[in-house]
């Protein structure tokens, strides 16, 4: 698998269910960042997590890192239909404003 | 909230032609990437910039490429000569050190 990839790859789940996606990289990061994607829009900035973190919350979100397993997970509670969209997980490896590799992504659709 | 701009939000061209992609960077960050998105693939890392230079730049990002600050708030991405395979949306960023912020994008559709 290459250096962040995503599952599921879509998601379907209705309003007001729980939506989690996993995340899995292959090389050593110093922080783990987290997208969201609008349809053809850009990158939406949500939250950021550093390898000494094992989870971090932010409103609705909730993000855990398990650096043993070279995973993290995003966790959606409560979904909205504004909430529809695909969510990217990025990796730095360097925290020193280095590039960021991103993962294939999730669709998320919330039905009502 | 600072955000990063970008225009235009949609470049039509002809190959062979250049194009020269806009982006303001949000004021007090001082890293600057360009970052490309095929349709239905992953974001794509081209070139970071930092100090006035060039710090990393991808494969992608071959002589047909260059980068600029050419006063103190744009950041400007140029393709000499596009060619099909260069129809994508064209993403800025900036930071003031680990999160990264991105503009909304710059749709560039080669004919």
């Amino acid at each position: 698998s290459q250096q962040g990839e995503e599952d599921p790859q879509a998601l379907s789940i209705q309003e007001g269910e729980n939506a989690t996606m996993n995340c899995s990289y292959k090389t050593s990061i110093n922080n783990l960042q987290w997208y969201r994607q609008n349809s053809g829009r850009g990158l939406v900035h949500l939250i950021l997590i550093r390898s000494n973190e094992r989870e971090k919350h932010s409103g609705r979100l909730r993000v855990t890192l398990d650096t043993s397993k070279k995973s993290s997970s995003l966790l959606i509670t409560a979904s909205r239909a504004a909430d529809t969209a695909s969510y990217f997980c990025a990796t730095d490896p360097t925290g020193t404003a280095s590039k960021l590799t991103f993962g294939t992504g999730t669709r998320l659709q919330v039905t009502l | 909230e600072p955000e990063v701009t970008q225009t235009p939000s949609h470049q039509v061209t002809q190959m062979g032609q250049e194009v020269i992609l806009r982006c303001v960077p949000i004021s007090n960050h001082l890293y600057f990437y360009w970052y490309r998105q095929i349709l239905g693939q992953k974001v794509e890392f081209l070139v970071s910039f930092y100090n006035n230079e060039i710090s990393e730049k991808s494969e992608i990002f071959d002589d047909q490429f260059s980068v600029e600050r050419p006063d103190g708030s744009n950041f400007t991405l140029k393709i000499r000569s596009t060619k099909l395979e260069d129809s994508a949306m064209y993403f800025c960023a900036s930071t003031s050190g680990t999160a990264q912020f991105f503009g909304p994008g710059t749709r560039l559709t080669v004919l």
